[in-house]
């Protein structure tokens, strides 16, 4: 079954503990991307990447790092993580630009 | 300062009637215009989507209309039923950038029984 999977589903932690978010698509996607959603503002993009080791800034990309060392993977980091982190955040991926984005089930953060 | 925006914000319709979701753009390279649905506890889902070569797109109840001198593009779902209930987002993407897609804020659409 195609897939974009992500973890933690759910997480509460505290300011400034650097925490992961892993990423796993299992269509072979080139294109992947991490998303924010926020009540009124929609989904805003944080970072993409075009292809392994290229990734590139978003609309929101303060205080997120990336990495795309294999096709398949895509992790977000937030290394100090502060209140205004808290959000719902998505990652997508696609084949390759201009085709359907494949959004996985959504990542629940909260810092206290 | 929103590129896209939608409105409205929040939609009840009885079972059996039309919803109507606007969006607006400002960017003029914008290449490519569809509309996501997402169900509570999970991600979007692609729905529908239009290039500005047309001016309609119709899948099933779901028709997307576009004005491309007027800058809008607009959902239509006909029939509206129950399980039509979610949140409806427009976005717009140029294809030069990166595929990256600029969504509106989301309307969230109630379908009464």
């Amino acid at each position: 079954e195609a897939q974009v999977t992500q973890n933690p589903r759910y997480l509460i932690t505290v300011t400034g503990k650097k925490l992961t978010v892993t990423c796993s698509q299992n269509m072979n996607h080139e294109y992947m991307s991490w998303y924010r959603q926020d009540p009124g503002l929609g989904l805003r993009q944080i970072y993409y990447s075009m292809n392994v080791e290229v990734t590139d800034k978003g609309d929101v990309p303060e205080g997120y790092k990336v990495s795309r060392k294999e096709k398949r993977n895509f992790p977000l980091i937030l290394e100090s993580p502060s209140p205004n982190q808290t959000s719902l955040y998505f990652c997508a991926s696609s084949f390759r630009s201009g085709n359907t984005i494949y959004f996985g089930e959504g990542s629940w953060l909260t810092v206290v | 300062q929103q590129q896209v925006k939608q409105s409205p914000q929040s939609l009840i319709v009885q079972k059996g009637g039309i919803s109507i979701i606007n969006c607006a753009y400002e960017n003029t390279a914008f290449d490519y215009f569809p509309w996501y649905q997402q169900f509570p506890g999970k991600g979007p889902a692609l729905l529908i989507a239009i290039r500005p070569d047309v001016s309609e797109k119709k899948e099933g109840r779901f028709t997307i209309s576009f004005n491309k001198s007027a800058k809008q593009f607009s959902l239509h779902i006909m029939d509206s039923q129950p399980g039509d209930s979610a949140t409806y987002f427009c976005a717009a993407s140029n294809n030069n950038a990166g595929n990256m897609l600029t969504f509106g804020g989301g309307t969230r659409l109630m379908v009464k029984p």
